[in-house]
């Protein structure tokens, strides 16, 4: 079984500052962890992902993730936030053995203050 | 490649009306997905399908119905809609069920 906690369902932070949210899975076999963006009144868009290779993963708009096995975490930063980062964030993991699908995380919202 | 794409984007329904939210994808994905989205609230599964003519319940199939005849093709059926289906639905497809999911711009249905 395979599940997702995302600590904090609002993060403020102001622009310039450091952007941390964070995401905790379990998994029973090594899992694929990602991490999507969701604008307002859009689908989500993949952010990074992480499939078993090198465990700092970066993906767009400055954003990466570090996935560390004995924290079971895949946490997002960004060195210094935009006002165009507001959004909400989802993290997601699967299963890298299972055909079946992923698990979402129930989402932070990203606010970005002047 | 138009990716996933869903029709309508809005509607407004009655109580006890149904309807078909379609979703396709131009991908040759084998796996499908749909989910809804309460507002302030995570995605829930609804129904998902691994492949043409397979499908199988997500964690809200309560009050949905789904078919997959083709791999494109992947709608999403509400026979007598209730308020409580008030929500945005988002279908989804990827190659493989572990990988990252491809998502469409949405369908925002308001049961009245």
């Amino acid at each position: 079984a395979q599940s997702v906690t995302q600590l904090g369902s609002h993060v403020s932070v102001s622009e310039g500052a450091l952007v941390l949210l964070r995401c905790n899975y379990s998994s029973s076999v090594p899992p694929y962890l990602f991490w999507y963006v969701q604008y307002p009144n859009q689908g989500l868009q993949l952010l990074l992902k992480y499939t078993s290779a090198a465990t700092l993963v970066k993906g767009i708009n400055g954003f990466e993730a570090e996935f560390k096995k004995s924290e079971t975490s895949f946490h997002l930063t960004k060195p210094s936030a935009h006002m165009s980062d507001a959004a909400e964030y989802f993290c997601a993991v699967s299963e890298s053995t299972n055909a079946g699908k992923s698990t979402f995380g129930d989402g932070t919202t990203l606010t970005v203050k002047p | 490649n138009a990716g996933v794409t869903q029709t309508p984007k809005f509607r407004i329904l009655k109580i006890g009306q149904s309807m078909t939210l379609q979703c396709t994808q131009d991908m040759n994905h084998n796996y499908m997905y749909w989910y809804r989205q309460d507002p302030g609230m995570g995605l829930k599964l609804i129904y998902y399908s691994v492949g043409a003519g397979i499908t199988d319940k997500g964690e809200v199939p309560n009050g949905y119905n789904v078919s997959r005849s083709t791999t494109e093709d992947f709608p999403l059926r509400l026979e007598l809609a209730a308020p409580s289906q008030t929500s945005v639905y988002f279908c989804a497809s990827t190659l493989r069920g572990r990988d990252e999911q491809f998502f469409g711009p949405g369908t925002r249905l308001t049961v009245l």
